[in-house]
């Protein structure tokens, strides 16, 4: 089975603190997705990355940067993390070509 | 931007009730996805619908994608409290990414 590993199921930061992200896939896939989730919103993606050191932005990517050094491990970072993205934030990984993708669990982020 | 609606945004139903939600776009999609995610948990493929006019069954849960590919539904026959959670629609919007672009979402809660 393939498995996603968010790091962190739920995190609390301050306004201003930079925040990491951590995700882990072990199915060598190529493509990984960092999402936001929020009500009524669906899914919105904020960066995406289809190999090492390689990244493209999202449809929401302002506020966030990412980091891709091993295929199996995409970080998203908060550089200076603010209220408004208090959210649930899930990690994604497909195959190159694949259509399918496979979630963690979510990291449910609060910033006060 | 590609944008999915769902309908209705939250359905609360007794066990036995039939129900269907609706996704819709006024783009088309190569193929369209249904996910579901369960509390606490990340969002599972449920199926993908390719050929405008498709049905495929799953148990108890018929999906159909439009005959134009812009639009889709899931109909669940006597639903149960296991069919409880989020139901996320999803358009391949086509590229070598394949990313996909995620609905609104619709929240089932089915009461024993």
């Amino acid at each position: 089975d393939v498995k996603v590993t968010q790091s962190s199921r739920y995190l609390v930061k301050r306004t201003g603190e930079k925040v990491f992200l951590e995700c882990v896939q072990d199915m060598d896939h190529e493509n990984m997705f960092w999402y936001r989730q929020d009500p009524g919103l669906g899914l919105r993606l904020i960066y995406f990355s289809y190999d090492v050191k390689m990244k493209e932005k999202g449809d929401i990517p302002e506020g966030y940067s990412v980091s891709r050094e091993k295929k199996e491990r995409f970080s998203l970072i908060l550089e200076s993390a603010s209220t408004n993205q208090t959210s649930m934030y899930l990690c994604a990984s497909s195959l190159v070509g694949r259509t399918i993708q496979y979630f963690g669990a979510g990291t449910r982020l609060s910033v006060l | 931007t590609q944008l999915l609606e769902q309908s209705p945004q939250f359905l609360s139903i007794q066990e036995g009730e039939n129900l269907t939600v609706y996704c819709n776009s006024s783009s088309v999609f190569s193929s369209l996805q249904w996910y579901r995610q369960e509390p606490g948990e990340g969002p599972v493929l449920l199926v993908t619908v390719v050929t405008g006019g498709e049905v495929k069954k799953l148990k108890r849960l018929t999906f159909q994608f439009g005959d134009a590919r812009k639009d889709s539904s899931l109909h669940i026959t006597a639903a149960q409290p296991g069919d409880t959670g989020l139901y996320l629609c999803a358009g391949v919007g086509g590229g070598a990414t394949n990313k996909l672009i995620f609905g609104t979402g619709t929240l089932l809660a089915v009461q024993p």
